[in-house]
Parts: C-alpha cells; structure tokens; sequence
C-alpha cells in the first residue's frame, strides 16, 4: 500500500507557458501533501506544504505566485509553474502524508523548459 | 544555523560486506529521523524511522541507530548487494508538523 503517483513524469514546454503536475495518493487519503524540488545531484529542497482545503504553506523564497498549489480533495494536489522559464527546469517530487508520520513519495517529474 | 550532513562522497564497498552511511545533525531537536532510498530519477522511497527514544530499529538487513547526544544517526546495510547501490538520504522532522528537511544524500555503490 502507500502508494503516490504523479502525473506527467516528464514535461518539456516552451518559455512563459504554464504547466500543471498532479501527484495522487492512490490507496490512502492524505489531508497534507507536500511539494519538493531537487536540481541535478542535490537534495530535496521543500517548496510548499499542501492542505487539503485550506490554501497552501510556501517555503522561505518560494513564489506562491508563480507555483499554484492547489489540494481539491483528499487524494489529490496539484502543482501548477505559471509563466515557467527555463531557471525553473528541475525534478519536482510531490509526497503524501500517511498515518501522521511517513511521508510517502511520488515518482517525480521532469520539467525542461526551453 | 541548522544543518543536515551527510557524506557527500560516494561510498563504494564489495558485495557482501556492511555498508554504513552517516548522518549529522547540528542545531535541531528531531522528533523522528527517517531514511530513504532514491534511485536516479525517481522519487525516494521510505526505509525506516526511529524515534527521539528509540536507540536502534531494524528491518531484515537495514539497521538505524539514532544518538541524540552525538547527534547522529548511523545506516547499516549488511549482506550488501548490487542491488542496493542507489542514494541513501536522511530526513529529519522537528515535531508533529511532519515537514521533512533532507540531507544532501550520500551514493553507496556496492561492487560484485
């Protein structure tokens, strides 16, 4: 069980475009969820927290303009890279928080903006 | 400032032996530490978590120890296999908040 998916796993797109990814928790419901970013060989870095039903937590220097968190229901967040430029191609992970202490991790997607 | 380290070098032994990877942390009070497992590509994927209280945790060949006085906690894999080189991560959670703040990752590349 515990298992995240996300959705696209890889997305290429042209400068000043917006791009949405979803992450799902498929077996569980998960009332926060929580958005990372990892550039090539380094860790994960938080961007946001994601509530369901209550607007998201952004990180230190995060834009919550430019990374729209939205978390409709219960299994589902999602992340949206509005005007998106090329400094913001990286891997963008999403997790779900199950039984309050393990965090459970989506494949990832890979975002090249040309 | 609060820091997560972790061997940034890649760790490189001969199957069979025991691998341990280390985690320091400096100017955090941890709830709970947890270990991942991330392969190039993909998402990490949870190993264990040990408590402020607890001293060590086992799972069939993993073994975590947790030392809130030295502030460190120690990641064995014994009987390696190829199959486990991959990037090994710690995480830290403060308290019931359940954020996360990772360490940088260290590479275990185990040899046949």
């Amino acid at each position: 069980g515990a298992v995240v998916s996300q959705h696209p796993s890889w997305v290429i797109c042209k400068s000043g475009t917006s791009v949405k990814i979803e992450c799902r928790s498929l077996d569980f419901q998960a009332t926060t969820m929580f958005w990372y970013r990892q550039f090539p060989k380094q860790s994960l870095m938080l961007m946001a927290t994601s509530n369901e039903g209550s607007k998201a937590t952004y990180e230190q220097g995060v834009e919550k303009d430019k990374f729209l968190i939205n978390h409709a229901s219960l299994t589902l967040s999602t992340l949206t890279v509005t005007s998106a430029h090329p400094e913001d191609s990286s891997f963008y992970i999403c997790s779900a928080v199950r039984d309050q202490e393990t965090q459970y991790f989506g494949p990832g997607t890979r975002l090249l903006v040309l | 400032s609060q820091k997560i380290e972790q061997n940034s070098e890649a760790l490189n032994i001969q199957e069979g032996k025991t691998a341990t990877l280390t985690c320091n942390y400096t100017n955090y009070s941890p709830a709970y530490l947890q270990w991942y497992r991330q392969d190039p590509g993909r998402g990490p994927v949870f190993l264990l978590l040990i408590r402020e209280n607890e001293k060590e945790k086992r799972k069939e060949r993993l073994k975590v120890t947790f030392d809130t006085t030295l502030k460190q906690s120690l990641f064995h894999i014994t009987a390696s296999q190829p199959a486990d080189s991959a990037t090994y991560l710690c995480a830290l959670v403060k308290n019931a908040g359940n954020m996360l703040t990772f360490g940088g990752g260290t590479r275990l590349m185990v040899k046949p």
